[in-house]
């Protein structure tokens, strides 16, 4: 069964820093999301893409965060620089067109900035 | 906006019990909804999700939900629970149009004693 994938699976950086966490959507899905979980909390959208651009930002998304499909098959979000509270896990998702209408997740990548 | 509500933040239930987590969302038209399941350090898996029609729904693992307009409700319910369903439990609204976030609930975090 197709799946969607994400790398790294662990990423530690120093506050400041720039950090691009990559994802691998399912092959023919067309709308693509990143969400993030700090630890102990509830999920929280961040930002949705569709036809090569944004659809959809929440308030957390700011201008340290950008998306970016580079290729056919790379979904990528850049934080440009970390801060302590950007610690969390953050999970790729994709759709495809149509019903049904169902999101599939990537297993996230924990970001710990120390 | 849409939101959920999940007002049990936790549930312990002996294994071979019945189980019901309870879950209310707030949308005006009718919402799309989800159960996922995370165990510890896991992603997201989709339980059971709800569209249109019968208004009770199955989903992997033995689980069902009904879908009640009139009190804005979408519980999960299983007749026996095992102890393999320990984990943390999200109920989640997406609205019925493509592209769209999802809103999750803060969650439930099911024990089951032995």
């Amino acid at each position: 069964e197709p799946e969607v994938t994400q790398t790294p699976s662990h990423q530690v950086t120093q506050m400041g820093q720039e950090v691009i966490l990559r994802c691998v959507p399912i092959s023919n899905h067309l709308y693509f999301y990143w969400y993030r979980q700090i630890l102990g909390q509830k999920v929280e959208f961040l930002v949705s893409f569709y036809n090569n651009e944004i659809s959809e930002k929440s308030e957390i998304f700011d201008d340290q965060f950008s998306v970016e499909r580079p290729d056919g098959s790379n979904f990528t979000l850049k934080i440009r620089s970390t801060k302590l509270e950007d610690s969390a896990m953050y999970f790729c998702a994709s759709k495809g067109q149509g019903l049904p209408y169902e999101q599939y997740f990537g297993p996230g990548t924990r970001l710990t900035v120390t | 906006a849409q939101s959920v509500t999940q007002p049990d933040i936790h549930i312990t239930v002996s294994e071979g019990a019945s189980l019901e987590l309870r879950c209310n969302y707030s949308y005006g038209a009718t919402p799309y909804l989800f159960w996922y399941v995370q165990s510890p350090g896991q992603g997201l898996q989709l339980l059971l999700k709800y569209f249109s029609g019968d208004t009770l729904v199955q989903g992997i693992k033995g689980f069902e939900a009904e879908f009640k307009r009139s009190q804005s409700s979408f519980n999960l319910r299983k007749p026996s629970v095992h102890w393999s369903d320990a984990a943390e439990y999200f109920c989640a609204v997406g609205a019925k149009s493509s592209g769209d976030k999802l809103t999750f609930g803060t969650g439930t975090r099911l024990a089951v004693r032995p």
